[in-house]
């Protein structure tokens, strides 16, 4: 079956320090990848998505980049963070086929000070 | 553009009752595909049904059923037999039809009452 990691659960980063954020697969090849955003008590915000190794789609302009440097591997980063960059981040992955649903993983909640 | 809007904030139920969490949504696809999520207080997102909108029939899995109306595109989630682990966030979403995109609503918190 297939599983998703994604780490650390928690970080808590100072202002205009560097991010990084992983999540990997297991049990599926050539997965479509995602990341999200929620902020407290809202919906999830759509980040970037990735249908292959390199191809990296942009949603927001934003203070964040993404990166998948292997097939089950998908990374978020940051150069430097700022206080609007805290919250709750999810992956998810879904098979290529279309309309399938997105299975997530259990977040990390970033806190910038 | 797509958008899925939850109109209710907060629901509560008692314990063994049932709940209806509404969600519209707004898209020109003509084919698309809808999904209720669930999230509870470890966050984790465990996807909760799915309804092809090309389909008619109701999706149901176990206590969970939905009322999809095409027409006035509504997708409401029926919880029957509340049971306190059903106390969560309840998040609707769409997908148009061969991508993979899904737009989310705002979530509803949901409270069951013991």
């Amino acid at each position: 079956s297939q599983t998703i990691h994604q780490w650390p659960a928690t970080l808590v980063q100072p202002v205009g320090s560097p991010l990084s954020l992983e999540c990997t697969v297991e049990g599926t090849s050539n997965p479509n990848l995602y990341w999200y955003r929620q902020a407290a008590g809202r919906g999830l915000q759509l980040l970037f998505y990735s249908i292959g190794i390199d191809q990296i789609s942009s949603e927001v302009p934003q203070n964040l980049s993404a990166s998948r440097p292997q097939d089950r591997q998908f990374i978020l980063s940051s150069k430097k963070l700022l206080l609007s960059d805290s919250g709750f981040y999810l992956c998810a992955w879904s098979l290529v086929q279309g309309n399938q649903p997105q299975h997530f993983g259990d977040g990390t909640r970033l806190s910038i000070l | 553009a797509q958008t899925v809007t939850q109109s209710q904030p907060e629901m509560s139920v008692q314990e063994a009752e049932t709940v209806t969490l509404s969600c519209t949504y707004d898209t020109s696809e003509s084919d698309y595909y809808l999904f209720w999520y669930k999230q509870p207080p470890s966050r984790q997102m465990i996807l909760v049904i799915r309804q092809e909108a090309y389909k008619q029939q109701n999706a149901t899995e176990n206590r969970f059923s939905v009322n999809f109306q095409k027409a006035a595109k509504s997708f409401s989630l029926k919880i029957s037999d509340s049971q306190l682990g059903d106390a969560a966030m309840y998040f609707c979403a769409m997908g148009p039809q061969g991508a993979q995109k899904l737009v989310f609503g705002q979530g509803t918190r949901l409270t069951i009452n013991p």
